[in-house]
This record gives C-alpha cells, structure tokens and sequence, in this order.
C-alpha cells in the first residue's frame, strides 16, 4: 500500500525566513496530495492542496511543486511569521480505494521572532 | 456554514466496556472519513463511507471497532470490550464529492481515554 515519508520532523527558522518540507510517496497512482496545519490542541486544517495533472501550486505565501517522476512533493512557505508554527503533515490519497489520506508523520515548524 | 462535529469531546471509559462516537459531517458532504491520530503523529485511517455504503474498512484494528452511517449522515463508531490500548484521538472527516479527490475536513475529534 501507499506509504509517505516526511522530512525534516522538526524545523527551526527565523522570523522572515522560508521554511521547507518535503515528502516522498511510493504508490505512483496515487493522485491527490493535501497539507495540513495543525495548532497545539487543534483540528488539522486544510492548507493547500495539489493533484497529479499540475506541477505547482501557490496561495499567497505558500506554494507546494510536485514531482511525479520522482514521487515527491513539497510545502514551501516563505516570509515566515510567528504564527506559522505549528505540526504540518503532508498526505496522499489511496490510489486504490480511491478515499482515504495516508499521512505523514509531521513536521513541528517552530518561526522565532 | 457549520463544520464538522464530532461528540462526545472527551470520553473516559474503564476497560471492557463498550463506547459510541458520534461524527455529523458537514451538510451535503458525500464521503465520511474516520481516522485515529496518536499525540504527536499523523491521522491514521480506520474507515470511510460514500453516502451510507463503508467502501473500505481496511483501516480496522480489529473487530472490536465497527462504523456505520445508516442515512448517509452522521456516522456512529463503536468500539467493543475497549482496551488501553485503544486510548487515542478519534477524528471524523468529510468532502464534499466520492471522486476521492475531494478536500477533506475534520471534525474536533474524540478523546478517547480507557482506564
């Protein structure tokens, strides 16, 4: 089955700095690939998201690329600010059951002003 | 509109005993989702349904856990003769569409704690 590796698992920057995340997927097939925010004691919130057919993706000041070829995606947030951190896990959608998120295991973001 | 909602917040149960969780999903949303997230991990899928059908239950631990949606609704998940072992964050999701990819959006979650 699908499996998604995350890295790094705890990130330190500077207020202003960007910050980077990456994730690594096995299953080819799969199509749909979310980031989510999760806050201390919060719900995960949906960031961004991207499917198989684009390469690249931006909101304002994140953006996530994808490499099909490689299997891998990564969250890039830029002009980092205190209230950015926070868990974030990448996801892919099962292929084959066409529904449910494999999730990686996070990565604790820490912006320091 | 109103997210999703999930009760009861917190559960407290002694071992053995059998517990219900609640999930309503945002109106009109197709699919339900429940994942179990551990602290400091990420959300672990257990079960989902497209309007009242579980597609895919894979996710089960075992068959103590069992999850139904008989209205295509709210979702009830049920753990039989509950161990410690099933301590953990229990977290309902919904989209909109059953295409699988649809965002997904969670619920609160359920505090479970077996005593």
């Amino acid at each position: 089955g699908e499996n998604v590796e995350q890295h790094p698992s705890t990130l330190s920057v500077q207020e202003g700095d960007s910050a980077v995340i990456k994730c690594t997927y096995s299953d080819s097939a799969s199509n749909y690939f979310p980031w989510y925010k999760q806050e201390l004691g919060k719900r995960p919130q949906l960031i961004i998201d991207i499917r198989s057919n684009v390469g690249e993706k931006k909101d304002q000041r994140i953006a996530v690329t994808l490499n099909k070829t490689a299997k891998h995606f990564s969250l890039h947030i830029t002009e980092t600010q205190p209230e950015d951190s926070a868990v974030y896990f990448c996801a892919a959608m099962n292929a084959r059951s066409q529904g449910n998120l494999i999730f990686g295991k996070g990565t604790k973001l820490s912006v320091k002003p | 509109g109103a997210g999703v909602s999930q009760s009861p917040r917190y559960k407290v149960t002694k071992r053995g005993q059998d517990v219900a969780l609640r999930c309503d999903p945002i109106s009109g949303h197709v699919s339900l989702y429940w994942y179990r997230q551990a602290l400091g991990q990420g959300p672990e899928f257990l079960t989902y349904f497209n309007y009242e059908a579980q597609q895919d239950k894979s996710g089960l631990p075992n068959d103590r856990f069992s999850a139904e949606r008989p209205e295509g609704s709210i979702s009830t998940l049920t753990i039989q003769r509950t161990e410690q072992r099933d301590s953990a964050m229990y977290r309902c999701a919904s989209s909109l569409n059953q295409q699988g990819t649809g965002e997904q959006y969670f619920g609160p979650g359920t505090r479970l704690t077996v005593t």
